[in-house]
């Protein structure tokens, strides 16, 4: 089963800063399929990266993603007001259990 | 539009048990897997495990085989998580979501369900 780590646990940043979030895999994620999902309080995940660096439908342009084998990021390039959350990782490069890492918190400094 | 909706929160006592089910609509249901997530209060995703509609297969996380129970009625298009014996460790916030299409287990999660709580007290 390939573990997730995520860093830092909490970003406290200001709108309009730029946010990098790390994942790092425990092995090799297959063909960089590592996904990334936002979550706010009270409301289900959303897909946000797919494919390490793949916007979802809808997804706008300031959120991009990078990363191969076991280091990938997700970055926002300014912070808007609705982008303070968490964001979790994903790897399904693997046979099941398709694993998600620990989490970042995104907070308004 | 492709969406899940699940079954309302639950509130049972330990050792009771539960099913609670997941309908989706907007697409071919019996042709993608579905995923099942628990969400601890305060903490992070953890996956279950997906089944697949057209046929039932199943795969099981580690941490979950034994415990819970997935299925499926394509007829309704359906899904469903259940447990035999609740726990109070069985609170959480369980999703499920859109997984891969036919034989690909190896998917991202899109469209999410809104979500069942389950909270089990005495």
């Amino acid at each position: 089963e390939i573990v997730l780590t995520q860093s830092p646990g909490t970003l406290s940043l200001s709108p309009g800063e730029r946010a990098t979030l790390s994942c790092r895999a425990s092995q090799s994620v297959s063909s960089s399929y590592l996904a990334w999902y936002q979550q706010k309080p009270g409301q289900a995940p959303r897909l946000l990266i797919y494919g390490a660096s793949s916007r979802a439908t809808g997804i706008p342009d300031r959120f991009s993603g990078s990363g191969s084998g076991t280091d990938f990021t997700l970055t926002i390039s300014r912070l808007e007001p609705e982008d303070f959350a968490m964001y979790y990782c994903q790897q399904y490069g693997s046979s099941p259990p398709l694993t998600f890492g620990g989490g970042t918190k995104v907070e308004i400094k | 539009e492709v969406q899940l909706v699940q079954s309302g929160a639950e509130v049972k006592k330990p050792g009771e048990s539960l099913k609670i089910s997941c309908k989706g609509s907007g697409y071919s249901f019996t042709s993608y897997w579905i995923g099942w997530v628990r969400q601890m209060p305060g903490k992070g995703l953890e996956w279950m495990g997906i089944i697949y509609p057209g046929d039932s297969d199943t795969r099981y996380s580690p941490s979950f085989q034994g415990q819970v129970t997935i299925s499926a009625d394509k007829s309704i298009s359906t899904a469903y998580l259940q447990w035999s014996s609740l726990k109070a460790s069985d609170t959480a916030m369980y999703y499920c979501a859109r997984g891969g299409y036919g034989g690909n287990t190896r998917k991202w999660f899109d469209p999410w369900g809104q979500g069942t709580l389950v909270t089990v007290s005495p």
